[in-house]
């Protein structure tokens, strides 16, 4: 069946830092992908999607490239911000959103 | 725009209750999904309605039910009520099931 995997968190990074959270996925067909982050007490934003191979989506200074031949989408930033942290989402949608566990990243002064 | 609202954001019951919980979509969205989430599963798709019509379901027991109406406004309902129940809710709704933007989740509590 269609499945998302994470990197387990918690992501420990000092500010400025360099982020990568790992995404791969299983799936038939063509699924979209998709990022989503949860802040505390809320839901789910949508940070960034990518519907076909080698799309890239970006957002805030995120980017993710849907790669079909690693069946990856990992999220990546340049320098992140105390504001970032969060639990981020990995998911595809085939017909329904299948959600990879979260990865909850903390972002320190 | 307003976006998804869920009301109530907060919710204890008790064992072997039943529970409604409201979910208004972004105006002119015609899809609504619900989800739970919870520390130990994660998120789980419950159901997608559309034009009032169920068009997916997850895994989820028949205790577990939902509804849409002619204004896209959708409740799902939980009846008897189990421990196990405790989680999020969330509610998203879409035009066309490109994108989803999710509501702030009703938090359900059952002792």
């Amino acid at each position: 069946g269609n499945s998302v995997t994470q990197m387990e968190g918690p992501v420990t990074l000092s500010e400025e830092a360099f982020l990568t959270i790992n995404c791969t996925y299983t799936a038939t067909g063509y699924p979209s992908l998709f990022w989503y982050v949860q802040y505390p007490g809320e839901g789910l934003q949508l940070l960034l999607k990518a519907t076909k191979a080698d799309d890239k989506g970006s957002n805030k200074g995120f980017e993710a490239t849907y790669r079909k031949e690693t069946t990856s989408f990992h999220l990546e930033k340049g320098s992140v911000q105390v504001s970032d942290s969060a639990v981020y989402f990995c998911a595809l949608d085939t017909d329904k959103l299948i959600f990879g566990t979260g990865t909850r990243l903390q972002v320190f002064p | 725009k307003a976006g998804v609202t869920q009301t109530p954001r907060y919710l204890i019951k008790t064992r072997g209750q039943q529970v409604t919980l409201s979910c208004s979509p972004i105006s002119g969205h015609r899809s609504v999904s619900w989800y739970q989430q919870t520390p130990g599963q994660g998120l789980q798709f419950l159901f997608e309605y559309f034009s009032e019509t169920q068009r997916n379901k997850g895994n989820f027991p028949g205790r577990f039910s939902g509804r849409q109406f002619s204004n896209s406004r959708s409740e799902m309902n939980v009846s008897t009520l189990e421990l196990g129940d405790s989680a999020l809710y969330l509610c998203a709704s879409s035009p066309d099931r490109a994108v989803q933007y999710f509501g702030p989740g009703t938090r359900l509590t059952v002792t």
